[in-house]
Protein backbone atom coordinates (compact mmCIF):
# COMPACT_ATOMS: atom_id res chain seq x y z
CA UNK A 1 0.00 0.00 0.00
CA UNK A 2 0.96 3.43 -0.63
CA UNK A 3 1.61 5.59 2.44
CA UNK A 4 0.32 8.91 3.15
CA UNK A 5 1.09 11.37 1.31
CA UNK A 6 1.11 15.34 1.35
CA UNK A 7 1.58 17.83 -0.95
CA UNK A 8 3.27 20.45 -1.60
CA UNK A 9 6.46 19.24 0.33
CA UNK A 10 7.21 23.04 0.51
CA UNK A 11 5.77 26.07 0.51
CA UNK A 12 7.25 29.88 0.99
CA UNK A 13 4.35 32.68 1.74
CA UNK A 14 4.02 35.89 2.21
CA UNK A 15 2.57 37.43 6.07
CA UNK A 16 -0.93 38.02 5.37
CA UNK A 17 -1.53 35.05 2.88
CA UNK A 18 -3.70 31.58 3.00
CA UNK A 19 -2.79 28.35 2.33
CA UNK A 20 -4.13 25.23 1.70
CA UNK A 21 -2.34 22.01 2.46
CA UNK A 22 -3.46 18.46 1.07
CA UNK A 23 -3.32 14.98 2.73
CA UNK A 24 -3.85 11.67 1.54
CA UNK A 25 -4.37 8.96 3.79
CA UNK A 26 -3.53 5.42 3.16
CA UNK A 27 -5.89 3.16 1.60
CA UNK A 28 -8.78 2.39 3.26
CA UNK A 29 -7.86 4.76 6.00
CA UNK A 30 -10.60 6.97 7.18
CA UNK A 31 -9.23 9.53 9.92
CA UNK A 32 -6.45 11.84 9.24
CA UNK A 33 -5.03 14.07 12.05
CA UNK A 34 -2.99 17.18 11.01
CA UNK A 35 0.12 18.18 13.75
CA UNK A 36 1.95 21.25 14.05
CA UNK A 37 6.20 20.68 14.58
CA UNK A 38 8.05 24.16 15.80
CA UNK A 39 11.26 23.90 17.37
CA UNK A 40 9.98 25.49 20.47
CA UNK A 41 6.59 24.13 20.73
CA UNK A 42 7.44 20.43 19.43
CA UNK A 43 4.90 18.51 18.15
CA UNK A 44 1.48 19.88 18.53
CA UNK A 45 -2.47 18.40 17.21
CA UNK A 46 -4.74 20.80 15.36
CA UNK A 47 -7.61 18.62 14.47
CA UNK A 48 -8.98 15.05 13.25
CA UNK A 49 -11.17 14.65 10.70
CA UNK A 50 -13.43 10.78 10.43
CA UNK A 51 -15.93 10.58 7.89
CA UNK A 52 -15.97 14.26 6.47
CA UNK A 53 -16.80 15.56 10.19
CA UNK A 54 -14.20 17.19 12.66
CA UNK A 55 -14.00 14.98 15.73
CA UNK A 56 -11.54 16.71 17.95
CA UNK A 57 -9.81 20.10 18.17
CA UNK A 58 -6.24 21.14 19.44
CA UNK A 59 -6.12 24.44 20.95
CA UNK A 60 -5.49 26.39 17.70
CA UNK A 61 -7.02 29.56 16.69
CA UNK A 62 -9.80 29.74 13.88
CA UNK A 63 -7.80 31.21 11.36
CA UNK A 64 -7.03 27.33 11.30
CA UNK A 65 -9.10 25.23 9.10
CA UNK A 66 -9.56 21.77 7.91
CA UNK A 67 -11.80 19.65 5.83
CA UNK A 68 -12.06 15.87 4.55
CA UNK A 69 -13.53 14.73 1.48
CA UNK A 70 -15.76 11.55 0.83
CA UNK A 71 -12.77 9.92 -0.42
CA UNK A 72 -10.60 10.51 2.98
CA UNK A 73 -8.25 13.18 1.60
CA UNK A 74 -8.14 15.99 3.75
CA UNK A 75 -7.43 19.64 3.24
CA UNK A 76 -5.93 22.30 5.81
CA UNK A 77 -5.95 25.80 5.48
CA UNK A 78 -4.78 28.57 7.38
CA UNK A 79 -5.53 32.05 6.41
CA UNK A 80 -4.25 35.49 7.20
CA UNK A 81 -0.44 33.90 7.76
CA UNK A 82 1.46 35.17 10.37
CA UNK A 83 5.65 34.72 10.79
CA UNK A 84 5.04 32.35 13.93
CA UNK A 85 2.78 29.66 11.51
CA UNK A 86 6.68 28.80 10.24
CA UNK A 87 6.58 25.34 10.56
CA UNK A 88 6.68 21.63 9.19
CA UNK A 89 2.68 20.27 9.01
CA UNK A 90 2.24 16.66 9.71
CA UNK A 91 -0.47 14.52 8.96
CA UNK A 92 -1.21 11.37 9.93
CA UNK A 93 -4.13 8.31 9.31
CA UNK A 94 -5.72 5.57 10.85
CA UNK A 95 -8.30 3.28 9.73
CA UNK A 96 -10.46 4.33 12.75
CA UNK A 97 -11.55 7.60 14.75
CA UNK A 98 -9.35 8.16 17.59
CA UNK A 99 -7.53 4.96 16.25
CA UNK A 100 -4.05 4.49 18.70
CA UNK A 101 -1.87 3.42 15.46
CA UNK A 102 -1.08 6.46 13.44
CA UNK A 103 0.67 7.01 10.01
CA UNK A 104 2.78 9.86 9.06
CA UNK A 105 3.19 11.73 5.77
CA UNK A 106 6.39 13.20 4.77
CA UNK A 107 4.99 16.82 6.08
CA UNK A 108 4.64 20.33 4.34
CA UNK A 109 7.61 22.76 5.77
CA UNK A 110 5.91 26.37 5.16
CA UNK A 111 7.99 29.29 5.70
CA UNK A 112 6.10 32.41 6.30
CA UNK A 113 8.20 35.92 5.26
CA UNK B 1 2.44 22.31 32.12
CA UNK B 2 3.00 19.96 30.00
CA UNK B 3 1.49 16.47 30.00
CA UNK B 4 4.57 14.57 28.54
CA UNK B 5 8.29 15.60 29.70
CA UNK B 6 10.91 13.86 28.21
CA UNK B 7 14.66 13.95 29.19
CA UNK B 8 17.83 14.63 27.99
CA UNK B 9 16.48 16.75 25.22
CA UNK B 10 20.10 16.26 23.72
CA UNK B 11 22.11 12.82 23.97
CA UNK B 12 25.42 12.10 21.91
CA UNK B 13 27.06 8.56 22.29
CA UNK B 14 29.50 6.59 20.94
CA UNK B 15 29.00 3.89 18.33
CA UNK B 16 27.92 0.51 20.51
CA UNK B 17 27.01 2.70 23.43
CA UNK B 18 23.64 1.86 25.32
CA UNK B 19 21.08 4.19 25.25
CA UNK B 20 18.15 5.68 27.79
CA UNK B 21 16.14 8.06 26.89
CA UNK B 22 13.39 8.73 29.45
CA UNK B 23 9.16 10.06 29.39
CA UNK B 24 6.87 10.64 32.04
CA UNK B 25 3.53 12.19 31.81
CA UNK B 26 0.82 13.05 33.88
CA UNK B 27 -2.48 12.10 32.94
CA UNK B 28 -4.12 8.78 32.74
CA UNK B 29 -3.85 6.92 29.20
CA UNK B 30 -4.40 3.42 28.09
CA UNK B 31 -1.20 3.50 26.27
CA UNK B 32 2.03 4.97 25.10
CA UNK B 33 3.79 5.69 22.31
CA UNK B 34 7.69 5.87 21.21
CA UNK B 35 8.03 7.43 17.68
CA UNK B 36 11.09 8.55 15.81
CA UNK B 37 11.78 11.33 13.42
CA UNK B 38 14.86 11.64 11.14
CA UNK B 39 16.44 14.80 9.70
CA UNK B 40 14.06 15.59 6.56
CA UNK B 41 10.80 15.44 9.07
CA UNK B 42 9.24 11.94 8.37
CA UNK B 43 8.16 9.88 11.52
CA UNK B 44 7.78 6.28 12.32
CA UNK B 45 5.66 4.41 15.33
CA UNK B 46 8.60 2.65 17.03
CA UNK B 47 6.30 1.09 19.50
CA UNK B 48 2.78 1.51 20.97
CA UNK B 49 2.95 0.14 25.23
CA UNK B 50 0.18 -0.25 27.36
CA UNK B 51 2.39 -2.32 30.20
CA UNK B 52 5.50 -4.02 30.60
CA UNK B 53 8.11 -4.06 27.81
CA UNK B 54 8.69 -4.80 24.21
CA UNK B 55 11.58 -5.48 22.05
CA UNK B 56 12.12 -4.67 18.58
CA UNK B 57 15.46 -5.26 17.55
CA UNK B 58 18.09 -3.42 19.16
CA UNK B 59 15.29 -1.33 20.23
CA UNK B 60 13.34 -2.03 23.78
CA UNK B 61 10.89 -0.05 25.48
CA UNK B 62 9.23 -0.54 29.20
CA UNK B 63 6.38 1.18 31.15
CA UNK B 64 5.35 1.67 34.19
CA UNK B 65 1.30 2.15 34.35
CA UNK B 66 1.84 2.99 38.46
CA UNK B 67 4.69 5.55 38.28
CA UNK B 68 3.35 7.11 34.65
CA UNK B 69 6.60 6.43 33.32
CA UNK B 70 8.32 4.99 30.12
CA UNK B 71 12.19 4.32 28.74
CA UNK B 72 13.41 3.74 25.63
CA UNK B 73 16.45 1.49 25.42
CA UNK B 74 18.99 1.01 22.62
CA UNK B 75 21.79 -1.43 22.63
CA UNK B 76 24.72 -1.67 20.71
CA UNK B 77 23.79 1.98 19.37
CA UNK B 78 24.27 2.60 15.58
CA UNK B 79 24.92 5.99 13.72
CA UNK B 80 21.83 5.14 11.81
CA UNK B 81 20.04 5.15 14.92
CA UNK B 82 21.11 9.14 14.96
CA UNK B 83 17.11 10.58 15.30
CA UNK B 84 15.00 12.62 17.17
CA UNK B 85 12.93 9.95 19.58
CA UNK B 86 9.51 11.40 20.86
CA UNK B 87 6.84 9.92 23.50
CA UNK B 88 3.26 10.59 22.75
CA UNK B 89 0.63 10.03 24.46
CA UNK B 90 -3.37 9.94 24.19
CA UNK B 91 -5.18 10.59 27.06
CA UNK B 92 -9.06 11.49 25.42
CA UNK B 93 -9.42 12.32 21.72
CA UNK B 94 -5.97 13.87 20.69
CA UNK B 95 -2.05 13.27 21.27
CA UNK B 96 0.03 14.85 23.56
CA UNK B 97 3.83 14.69 22.70
CA UNK B 98 7.11 14.94 24.71
CA UNK B 99 9.79 17.53 23.12
CA UNK B 100 11.74 14.88 22.05
CA UNK B 101 15.00 13.65 22.59
CA UNK B 102 17.92 14.47 19.53
CA UNK B 103 20.17 11.63 19.65
CA UNK B 104 23.54 11.31 17.54
CA UNK B 105 25.62 8.48 17.42
CA UNK B 106 29.39 8.75 16.28
CA UNK B 107 30.74 6.39 14.68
Amino acid sequence: KAGVTQTPRYLIKTRGQQVTLSCSPISGHRSVSWYQQTPGQGLQFLFEYFSETQRNKGNFPGRFSGRQFSNSRSEMNVSTLELGDSALYLCASSLVSGGETQYFGPGTRLLVL
Amino acid sequence: KNEVEQSPQNLTAQEGEFITINCSYSVGISALHWLQQHPGGGIVSLFMLSSGKKKHGRLIATINIQEKHSSLHITASHPRDSAVYICAVKPAGQFYFGTGTSLTVIP
